[in-house]
């Protein structure tokens, strides 16, 4: 069964830094893109970052640029998101999700979220 | 960035009943759409991908259509478990877009 399990989430400042795991099981990790996808309260969702299978390319969307960092560890299974300068705006539930393999980036499997609030 | 915009932004529905839930794209995306359902504090599931296909483990009540700039969502003999909000997705250019979303609830 596959599982994905997110943690590291809470209340930060902002101007400060967050890093956010997401722990991977019942599948080949290192096989598949993976991503993070958040959603601000009572809002949509949002694509924010991409990493392929082996690490070696990473998607952003603009306003995360230069201050986010997604990456993973394939001998863990697990992937991470650094997330630096932080602002009111980043205020949201972030999942990880699964990007399948092949194809167009659809996501078919998400966890079940970790919030991240950013107040002072 | 591709815009989509999905509608409606709500509906109310009886148990039985036909439902559609329509997205634009801002422009071609070529078929590369999905749609997500999302329960009430549960995270999201794919439904359907490359706008008709349907997902692993889906009832077929769910269905796909469109093609270009407009798709559809069809729930047919509504559920009780299908109450949620819908969500689509463009896959065809980064950055990933998704609709504002359709909460779906019984009448």
């Amino acid at each position: 069964e596959v599982q994905l399990v997110e943690s590291g989430g809470g209340l930060v400042q902002p101007g400060r830094s967050l890093k956010l795991s997401c722990a991977a099981s019942g599948f080949t990790f290192s096989d598949y893109a993976m991503a993070w996808v958040r959603q601000a309260p009572k809002k949509g969702l949002e694509w924010v970052a991409t990493i392929i299978y082996d690490g070696s390319s990473t998607y952003y969307r603009d306003s995360v640029k230069g201050r986010f960092t997604i990456s993973r560890d394939n001998a863990k299974s697990t992937l991470y998101l650094q997330m630096d300068s932080l602002r009111s705006e980043d205020t949201a539930t972030y999942y990880c999700a699964r990007r399948e393999l092949g194809g167009p980036p659809y996501f078919d499997y998400w966890g079940q979220g970790v919030m991240v609030t950013v107040s002072s | 960035d591709i815009r989509m915009t999905q509608s409606p932004a709500s509906l109310s529905a009886s148990l039985g009943e036909t439902v559609n839930i329509e997205c634009l794209a801002s422009e071609d995306i070529y078929s590369d759409l999905a749609w997500y359902q999302q329960k009430p504090g549960k995270s999201p599931q794919l439904l359907i991908y490359n706008a008709n296909s349907l997902q692993n483990g889906v009832p077929s009540r769910f269905s796909g259509s469109g093609s270009g700039t407009q798709y559809s969502l069809k729930i047919s003999r509504l559920q009780v478990e299908d109450i949620g909000s819908y969500y689509c997705q463009q896959a065809h250019s980064n950055p990933y877009t998704f609709g504002a979303g359709t909460k779906l609830e019984l009448k």
